[in-house]
């Protein structure tokens, strides 16, 4: 167990909808990274959030968005839903943004767009 | 366009047998290169390097990066069926931002 819950464990929702996923990092951790896996993409960087403010930015659509609130939890937007959104999407914690922190994966959001 | 690309794509191997694992990037600001190891779940953590020439070990897993070269190995020796997984090799550049390879899913048959 990591320490980064991520929820819900498994979303289905249909095309067109919008959902949230939520993700609270380790205890004493600033920096939360959101990842996105599909069978064709592999693993592919979101977004990073470090004490509240977005810090850097991956191939992430427009149609989502995230953010990082004060108790430093944080949200992923995905709306306007397609098909090929559906993914496993993961968000990791590290104590800051230093190059050297290891990141701590939750156990994902697994999202079926139908 | 920063990439990082894994080689092989799959292995199938014995117990007992040795693997190598290629990790090669293109990327502009690099600043570390990690391993992660995911089985059913999410990816775990196994090295960090971002020095060249210094190898890091855990147990019969090693790591070595190579920057002029632009690549790393991860060596695992004495495979066990507990190592079947896919192992994932990450970049990091500058501002944090993270770059995935496809993984080698790796296969240890007994």
């Amino acid at each position: 167990d990591s320490g980064v819950t991520q929820t819900p464990k498994h979303l289905i929702t249909a095309t067109g909808q919008r959902v949230t996923l939520r993700c609270s990092p380790r205890s004493g951790d600033l920096s939360v990274y959101w990842y996105q896996q599909s069978l064709d993409q592999g693993l592919q960087f979101l977004i990073q959030y470090y004490n509240g403010e977005e810090r850097a930015k991956g191939n992430i659509l427009e149609r989502f968005s995230a953010q990082q609130f004060p108790d430093l939890h944080s949200e992923l937007n995905l709306s306007s839903l397609e098909l090929g959104d559906s993914a496993l999407y993961f968000c990791a914690s590290s104590p800051g943004t230093s190059v050297n922190n290891e990141q701590f994966f939750g156990p994902g959001t697994r999202l079926t767009v139908l | 366009e920063d990439k990082v690309v894994q080689s092989p794509l799959s292995l199938v191997v014995h117990e007992g047998d040795t693997v190598t694992l290629n990790c090669s990037y293109e990327v502009t600001n690099f600043r570390s290169l990690l391993w992660y190891k995911q089985e059913k779940k999410a990816p775990t953590f196994l090295f960090m390097l971002t020095s060249s020439g210094i190898e890091k070990k855990s147990g019969r897993l090693s790591s070595i990066l190579d920057k002029k070269e632009l690549f790393s190995i991860l060596n695992i020796t004495a495979t066990q069926t507990g190592d079947s997984a896919i192992y994932l090799c990450a970049v990091k550049t500058s501002y944090d931002k993270v770059i995935f390879g496809p993984g080698t899913s790796l296969s240890v048959i007994p």
